[in-house]
């Protein structure tokens, strides 16, 4: 059973446009959510988080977003750039498997970005 | 945040034969984590892996399977046992950090099988 949906496989954006990613879960315990982006032939590189005691959270031309009451999380990206073409994996985790270490994530299947000049 | 070293970063294997994958971490970690992708599909932990004790299997994962080594802090093993064509995925070890969970959670590089 999929706790973390990413619905749409590929997004196609402009460059120097706005990127947004969705994610929905349904495991109400999440706590903390993260994205992470993945190039071919690479392990997955964290780019931002956010605690479920916040709505929202900036780094940069990145930004997340969350709904706790829709389930929902976003990242937007803006301005868009080439270079950020790659899969974004949205994932979740739960205090109960962090304790005083970060445990286990559960995540999505992941959203194919790209962007053409 | 951590530096881990994963190999073989991909590799060609018979079916019936086996592959071990190995993580180097740059510092000391608690826990490390396997997990696998196989092509479409999200990341899945197969287990756990804590030092000094057995690793902790999640659903669906066996440990004669896919036995993991847990030596020292710093390093861990996977083995892919008697290989299928279902097996080809790309498989990751991955650490987290306490304390700092700003740092998110560090994966190694990946390593693409393919079973023939």
């Amino acid at each position: 059973d999929q706790q973390v949906k990413q619905n749409s496989p590929s997004l196609s954006v402009q460059e120097g446009r706005i990127s947004i990613l969705n994610c929905d879960y349904t495991n109400s315990m999440f706590d903390y959510f993260l994205w992470y982006k993945k190039y071919p032939a690479e392990g997955p590189t964290f780019l931002i988080s956010i605690s479920s005691i916040k709505d929202k959270n900036e780094d940069g031309r990145f930004t997340v977003f969350l709904n706790k009451s829709a389930k929902h999380l976003s990242l937007h990206i803006v301005p868009s750039q080439p270079g950020d073409s790659a899969v974004y994996f949205c994932a979740a985790t739960l205090s109960a498997d962090r304790g005083s270490t970060l445990g286990r994530l559960y995540f999505g299947r992941g959203t194919q970005l790209t962007v053409w000049p | 945040s951590a530096v881990i070293s994963q190999k073989p970063s991909r590799d060609i294997c018979q079916r019936g034969t086996s592959l071990t994958i190995q993580c180097q971490v740059d510092s000391q970690v608690t826990m490390m984590f396997w997990y696998r992708q196989q092509p479409g599909q999200s990341l899945t932990l197969i287990a756990t892996a804590n030092q000094g004790s057995e690793a902790t299997y999640e659903s669906g994962f066996v440990i004669d399977k896919f036995p993991i080594s847990r030596p020292n802090l710093t390093f861990s093993t996977l083995t892919v046992s008697n290989m299928s064509p279902e097996d080809s995925s790309i498989y990751l070890c991955s650490v987290g950090k306490a304390r700092r969970e700003e740092d998110g959670y560090t994966f190694g590089s990946g390593t693409r099988l393919t079973v023939v």
